[in-house]
């Protein structure tokens, strides 16, 4: 298993400033991911951050609103941008050594008003 | 289209009572199968992951099941406990670009004392 952590835990922001998420993990992995939790829904990948170059969007995401940075095996950040009210959501970040389990971070809870 | 579609939506049980979520999935080319328990404010933990060619997968009082010839799986939780009350999610993994995920809505189960 893999133990992640992620900075803050939970925070409120006011619209049209950015907030920047940290998840740190117990040991190297593959592969880091970025997730959207919005309230009563299941989870939507932002991106796949890829160590040492650019992270890798879905469709409907882009690094102006979203950066990411990996800058090793065992840690990232994404920042949510220039915020508004439709971005309050839980952002998880995960975790995969090989494509059979991914483990999750404990998410952070951000409220924008 | 790849989906994932899950039912009930959200169900009430009885302490000590047994219950069983479903799962229908069209994703394709499959990879594996999984269940994630989420608790409310918290990231999900995995139950059971389950590959093609395996039909029954247990961890504890969690019992998943697949038939991927109908594709279908699902999720019997044994003699309920009030800490079974969580969100059940499942997910599919695909063959391809990179074994992405795509989440069911997953299952509110609310176990009552």
């Amino acid at each position: 298993s893999a133990v992640i952590s992620q900075k803050p835990s939970r925070d409120i922001c006011q619209r049209g400033t950015s907030l920047t998420i940290q998840c740190q993990v117990d040991s190297q992995v593959t592969m880091m991911f970025w997730y959207r939790q919005q309230p009563g829904q299941s989870l939507t990948l932002i991106a796949t951050a890829n160590q040492g170059s650019e992270a890798t969007y879905e469709s409907g995401f882009v690094i102006d609103k979203f950066p990411i940075s990996r800058p090793n095996l065992t840690f990232s950040t994404l920042t949510v941008s220039n915020m508004s009210p439709e971005d309050s959501s839980i952002y998880l970040c995960s975790v995969a050594r090989n494509q059979e389990t991914q483990y999750f971070g404990p998410g952070t809870r951000l409220l924008v008003l | 289209k790849n989906q994932v579609e899950q039912s009930p939506q959200s169900l009430i049980i009885l302490e000590g009572k047994n219950c069983t979520l479903q799962c229908n999935y069209t994703v394709s080319p499959f990879s594996n199968l999984r269940w994630y328990k989420q608790d409310t404010g918290r990231g999900p933990v995995s139950l059971t992951i389950m590959t093609f060619s395996e039909n029954t997968k247990s961890n504890g009082r969690y019992t998943a099941t697949l038939d991927a010839d109908t594709k279908q799986s699902s999720l019997h939780i044994t003699a309920s406990q009030l800490s079974d009350s969580a969100s059940y999610i499942c997910v599919v993994s695909r063959k391809a670009a990179g074994n992405k995920l795509t989440f069911g809505g997953g299952t509110r189960v609310l176990v009552k004392p």
